[in-house]
C-alpha cells in the first residue's frame, strides 16, 4: 500500500524567511503533484513532477523530485503572507488518476 | 475554458438518507475521479471513471457508488448516510488516466453535512 508522508505538518514562519516542506512516499512512482488549499476552498494545482530530477519553479515556490530517494521537496523562498495555506503532495500509484495524498502541511506566514 | 463544476456546493442531510452529487469535467476531459476530504482522514480516493467504466475504487463501503455518462459527466451516490460521511467531496478531471500531461484539475467540491 502506497503511503505518503509530509513534514512538517504545521509550519509557522516569518515573512522573508526560507523553508522546505518534505514529502516521502513508500513505493515507486514517477508522478508527484503539489497542491495548495485555502480554507474552505478546493485544491489548486501547483506543480506536476513527472520524472526523476524534475525541478519546477513558480514565483517563490520551487518543487523537486528524487524518485530514487522517493522524496519530493517544496522550497519556499522569502515567504510572504499570501503563501499561507495548506500544501499537499500527492503520488500517483499505478496507471490511472488515483492519487494518494500526504497529510498536508499547514503553513502560516507571519508579518 | 470552464473548469470542473460540482453541484450542489452545499447540502445538509439526515442520517439514513441518500445523496447524489454531480460533477461536470472540463470539456474534452474523459477521466473523472472522486475524493473525500475530512479533518480526521484527510484526502481519500473514492473512485475513478473513464469512458463510463469504473477503473479504480478506493477502500469505501458499498454505500458509496458512482457512474459516468457518455458525455463524461459523473455522479456519485451515498446511501444510508452516516454522521461520518460528513465531508467535502471533491471531483477531479483529467484528459485520460495516465495522460502524459499528468495534471488533475479539481472542482470546488460539494460540502455534505449529515445530521
Amino acid at each position: 500500500e502506497l503511503k505518503v508522508e509530509q513534514n512538517p505538518l504545521f509550519l509557522s514562519m516569518q515573512e522573508g524567511k526560507n523553508y522546505t516542506i518534505y514529502c516521502n512516499y513508500s513505493t515507486t512512482s514517477d508522478r508527484l503533484y503539489w497542491y495548495r488549499q485555502d480554507p474552505g476552498k478546493s485544491l489548486e494545482s501547483l506543480f506536476v513532477l513527472l520524472s526523476n530530477g524534475a525541478v519546477k519553479q513558480e514565483g517563490r515556490l520551487m518543487a523537486s523530485l528524487d524518485t530514487k530517494a522517493r522524496l519530493s521537496t517544496l522550497h519556499i523562498t522569502a515567504a510572504v503572507h499570501d503563501l499561507s495555506a495548506t500544501y499537499f503532495c500527492a503520488v500517483e500509484g499505478g496507471w490511472g488518476s488515483r492519487l494518494t495524498f500526504g497529510e498536508g502541511t499547514q503553513l502560516t506566514v507571519n508579518p | 475554458k470552464a473548469g470542473v463544476t460540482q453541484t450542489p456546493r452545499y447540502l445538509i442531510k439526515t442520517r439514513g438518507q441518500q445523496v447524489t452529487l454531480s460533477c461536470s469535467p472540463i470539456s474534452g476531459h474523459r477521466s473523472v475521479s472522486w475524493y473525500q476530504q475530512t479533518p480526521g482522514q484527510g484526502l481519500q480516493f473514492l473512485f475513478e471513471y473513464f469512458s463510463e467504466t469504473q477503473r479504480n475504487k478506493g477502500n469505501f463501503p458499498g454505500r458509496f457508488s458512482g457512474r459516468q455518462f457518455s458525455n463524461s459527466r459523473s455522479e456519485m451516490n451515498v446511501s444510508t448516510l452516516e454522521l461520518g460521511d460528513s465531508a467535502l467531496y471533491l471531483c477531479a478531471s483529467s484528459l485520460e488516466p495516465g495522460a502524459n500531461t499528468g495534471e488533475l484539475f479539481f472542482g470546488e467540491g460539494s460540502r455534505l453535512t449529515v445530521l
